[in-house]
Order: C-alpha cells, then sequence, then structure tokens
C-alpha cells in the first residue's frame, strides 16, 4: 500500500520570503502522480501544483515550485514571495496512474505566513 | 461551471442517532469520492463511486456507514448509529477522465 508522510506539522515563514515543505512517499509503482493541495480555513481543498512521475522536469506554478526525486521518494513544495493569502494547510498526496485510482494523503502541514 | 456541492455545512448529533450528507458532483463529472477527515489528518477514502457503481469501499465502515449514488449523478452518506470517533469533516470530491478530482467544503460533524 502507497504511504504519504509529512514530518513537518508545523512550519511558518516571512511574509515574501521562500519555504519549503517536505513530503515523502513510499510506492512501489513506477507510474503515479503527486500532488500538493491547499486547504483554507473554508476547508475546501485547492489544487497547487501536480508532477507526473515520468517527467523529469519538476513542475512549477507561478510562485510554487516543486523538487521531485524519484529514487529518493521526495516531493517538496517551495513558495516563493511567500503572501499572507498562502496560509492554510498544505497536503502532499499521491495516486496511481489509473484514472479513477484513489488519492493517498499525507497529515499536513500547517503554514503560517508572518506579516 | 459549478464546483462540488455539499450540504450541511455543519452537523451536531448525539451517540447513537443517525445522519446523512448530500453532494452534487460538477455536471458531467463520472467519479465520485468521499472522504473523511479527522481534525489534524489527512483526507481518508471511503467510497468511490464509477457512474453509480462502487468502485472502491475497501475502507467504509460497512456496519455503520452507507454510501449511495442514484442515477449516477447525487450521492449520499449514512452514518447509523454514530461514534463520538465519527466527528470528522466529510469532504466529496468529484472528477471526469481528462481532470484532477475538485472537491466541496465538506461537512462537520459533531457527534456528542
Amino acid at each position: 500500500a502507497q504511504t504519504v508522510t509529512q514530518s513537518q506539522p508545523e512550519m511558518s515563514v516571512q511574509e515574501a520570503e521562500t519555504v519549503t515543505l517536505s513530503c515523502t512517499y513510499d510506492t512501489s509503482e513506477s507510474d503515479y502522480y503527486l500532488f500538493w493541495y491547499k486547504q483554507p480555513p473554508s476547508r475546501q481543498m485547492i489544487l497547487v501544483i501536480r508532477q507526473e512521475a515520468y517527467k523529469q522536469q519538476n513542475a512549477t506554478e507561478n510562485r510554487f515550485s516543486v523538487n521531485f526525486q524519484k529514487a529518493a521518494k521526495s516531493f517538496s513544495l517551495k513558495i516563493s514571495d511567500s503572501q499572507l493569502g498562502d496560509a492554510a494547510m498544505y497536503f502532499c498526496a499521491y495516486r496511481g496512474y489509473t484514472n479513477a485510482g484513489k488519492s493517498t494523503f499525507g497529515d499536513g502541514t500547517t503554514l503560517t505566513v508572518k506579516p | 461551471e459549478a464546483g462540488v456541492a455539499q450540504s450541511p455545512r455543519y452537523k451536531i448529533i448525539e451517540k447513537r442517532q443517525s445522519v446523512a450528507f448530500w453532494c452534487n458532483p460538477i455536471s458531467g463529472h463520472a467519479t465520485l469520492y468521499w472522504y473523511q477527515q479527522i481534525l489534524g489528518q489527512g483526507p481518508k477514502l471511503l467510497i468511490q463511486f464509477q457512474n453509480n457503481g462502487v468502485v472502491d469501499d475497501s475502507q467504509l465502515p460497512k456496519d455503520r456507514f452507507s454510501a449511495e449514488r442514484l442515477k449516477g449523478v447525487d450521492s449520499t452518506l449514512k452514518i447509523q448509529p454514530a461514534k463520538l470517533e465519527d466527528s470528522a469533516v466529510y469532504l466529496c470530491a468529484s472528477k471526469r477522465l481528462d481532470t484532477e478530482a475538485f472537491f466541496g467544503q465538506g461537512t462537520r460533524l459533531t457527534v456528542v
């Protein structure tokens, strides 16, 4: 079974600075997807970024980028130029390659952004 | 495009009572998921539907939880009878073949 581990329950960053959230996972599959979701107090999970395991290039979405190390099974999220609106719970998630495959989530990292 | 709609937003019940949650997925999304998110943890999949058929319900506590998706659209998740440990946020999500899952805002259940 796949597992996803987020070892940082809480992180904080100064506004405009950069922060990196860590995630490791375990799987025996070779093809899969990895995600970072943001969950603000409204509780709605919002997809931040997606990485396909067969792609060596790290995904980037504006101020958000990932460092995907397939051999190490590591998938970290870097937030540049942090903004107050980035404060939320961040979840790392894994999904197998089939389109109907279920997602396995880590237990999250609470990010605080200090003005 | 309208998002995934869930109701109610909040529910407080006593243990041993019954409760039901409703989800209306995005139009055209064949896959629907129900997740349970206990405070301080990530969401855990309870059940996955493809149209009106169950794909995965391996983590659904079937002695007390049930779910249905009539006509492959709306879905209802029921708990009967509720236990204290069922206190959680229940998230519904839907997707189609060429998209990732979209989540609703969830129902926060408190069992007292």
